[in-house]
């Protein structure tokens, strides 16, 4: 099994910042095969990024994954009020599909 | 455009099944899709119970394996999740989704329902 570790586990910005995430896996992630979500408080999760890279659709540019391996990273390039949220990531490439622990990203 | 909703008791017994269904609407069950469940407990993460394809075909979380038995409906366009004996430590939000298989880039959610909270107490 793929154990994700994520950090910072919570992260304070102000609106405008630059936000980046990591997560890294405790073996190599097959294909890149690494999502990540949004979740906001009472809501579901959203998904924002899969195949470490790829968009989701409606997912806005400012939203963009890299990494590959083991580690991996998601950035928001300028934070909007809507994206103050959890930030969970996923493997997606074998079972069983863990997810990481979530990133806070609270504002400052 | 596709939705998934969630139903069933919001309180069970310990010991018991739990027993939810997603309906799927404004979407095919039978398209080339898995369809699964995931759980998130108070104030945690999320963790992935299993998966189910049209065919039947299923998977599960091996933690959970022996507890865990999916089945699908095609004719009602729904599936379903039971877990048996149930105890405190099952009590979360459950979540059906559904994902795309190996051959179209693996199984990243892309959709999901909105969940259910389940409570597992006397």
């Amino acid at each position: 099994e793929i154990v994700l570790t994520q950090s910072p586990g919570t992260l304070s910005l102000s609106p405008g910042e630059r936000a980046t995430l990591s997560c890294r896996a405790s073996q190599s992630v097959s294909s890149n095969y690494l999502a990540w979500y949004q979740q906001k408080p009472g809501q579901a999760p959203r998904l924002l990024i899969y195949g470490a890279s790829s968009r989701a659709t409606g997912i806005p540019d400012r939203f963009s994954g890299s990494g590959s391996g083991t580690d991996f990273t998601l950035t928001i390039s300028r934070l909007e009020p809507e994206d103050f949220a959890v930030y969970y990531c996923q493997h997606h490439g074998s079972s069983p599909f863990t997810f990481g622990p979530g990133t806070k990203v609270d504002i400052k | 455009q596709v939705q998934l909703q969630e139903s069933g008791p919001g309180l069970v017994k310990p010991s018991e099944t739990l027993s939810l269904t997603c309906a799927v609407s404004g979407f095919s069950i039978s398209s080339d899709y898995y369809w699964g469940w995931i759980r998130q407990p108070p104030g945690k993460g999320l963790e992935w119970i299993g998966s189910i394809y049209h065919s039947g075909s299923t998977y599960y979380n091996p933690s959970l394996k022996s507890r865990v038995t999916m089945s699908v409906d095609t004719s009602k366009n729904q599936f379903s999740l039971k877990l048996s004996s149930v105890t405190a430590a099952d009590t979360a939000v459950y979540y059906c989704g559904r994902h795309p298989g190996a051959g179209y880039g693996g199984y990243y959610f892309d959709n999901w329902g909105q969940g259910t909270r389940v409570t597992v107490s006397s």
